[in-house]
């Protein structure tokens, strides 16, 4: 069964500073990972699609990487704003229904002013 | 484009009562939409996959009877939460995707339900 961990929980940093929030999953036969962005009592918006055939994926101050056989992803987001502040999620599809996308915790961050 | 809309965002009910949360796709045709539901710090769960004019697939644990899914068209998905528990007070969210492959969703805004 696929499990995705990510690491850390929470993260508060001040505004300005580059940072990286990790993803990691047990299974690597995936056929894609997705970072999202959740703001408090909100659904869910989609950042970065990456394919099981691609490395990383950039868009604006944001690169996810991918590295399929370690089972690893790492999202990068440079110069920090506090409007970055929200919990983003990693999930991974693994194929088949929807039953094949498996979710992190998510990682719940804090830009600091 | 690829915009999926929920109604309520939030509401409140006493225990015993139904609730019905809808999911809209509004600018394309969603043959499936899929119904997740949320606890604090927590990851999103999936409860059940909506076939637009067929019954819904319940996951493992999900209580059909409890959680009635209807998708009569292709741009809406309704999940009711019928006799409603405080229990069963959480965040629901619906997704659904623009090109029918499962590993591109774009989820609603969320209905967060408080059952009293």
């Amino acid at each position: 069964k696929q499990e995705v961990t990510q690491i850390p929980a929470a993260l508060s940093v001040p505004e300005g500073e580059n940072l990286v929030l990790n993803c990691s999953f047990t299974d690597s036969a995936i056929y894609n990972l997705q970072w999202f962005r959740q703001d408090p009592g909100k659904g869910l918006t989609s950042l970065l699609l990456i394919q099981s055939s691609q490395r990383e994926q950039t868009s604006g101050r944001l690169n996810a990487s991918l590295d399929k056989s370690s089972g690893r992803s790492t999202l990068y987001i440079a110069a920090s704003q506090p409007g970055d502040s929200a919990t983003y999620l990693c999930a991974v599809w693994s194929g088949g229904g929807a039953d094949g996308l498996t979710f992190g915790k998510g990682t719940h961050l804090i830009i600091q002013p | 484009g690829a915009v999926v809309s929920q109604h309520p965002s939030w509401v409140i009910c006493k225990s015993g009562t139904s609730v019905k949360i809808e999911c809209r796709s509004l600018d394309f045709q969603a043959t499936t939409m899929f119904w997740y539901r949320q606890f604090p710090k927590q990851s999103l769960m999936l409860m059940a996959t909506s076939n637009e004019g067929s019954k819904a697939t319940y996951e493992q644990g999900v209580e059909k009877d409890k959680f009635l899914i209807n998708h009569a068209s292709l741009t809406l998905s309704t999940l009711t939460v019928t006799s409603a528990h405080p229990e069963d007070s959480s965040f629901y969210i619906c997704s659904a995707s623009l090109t029918g492959r499962i590993g591109e969703l774009f989820f609603g805004e969320g209905s967060r339900l408080t059952v009293l």
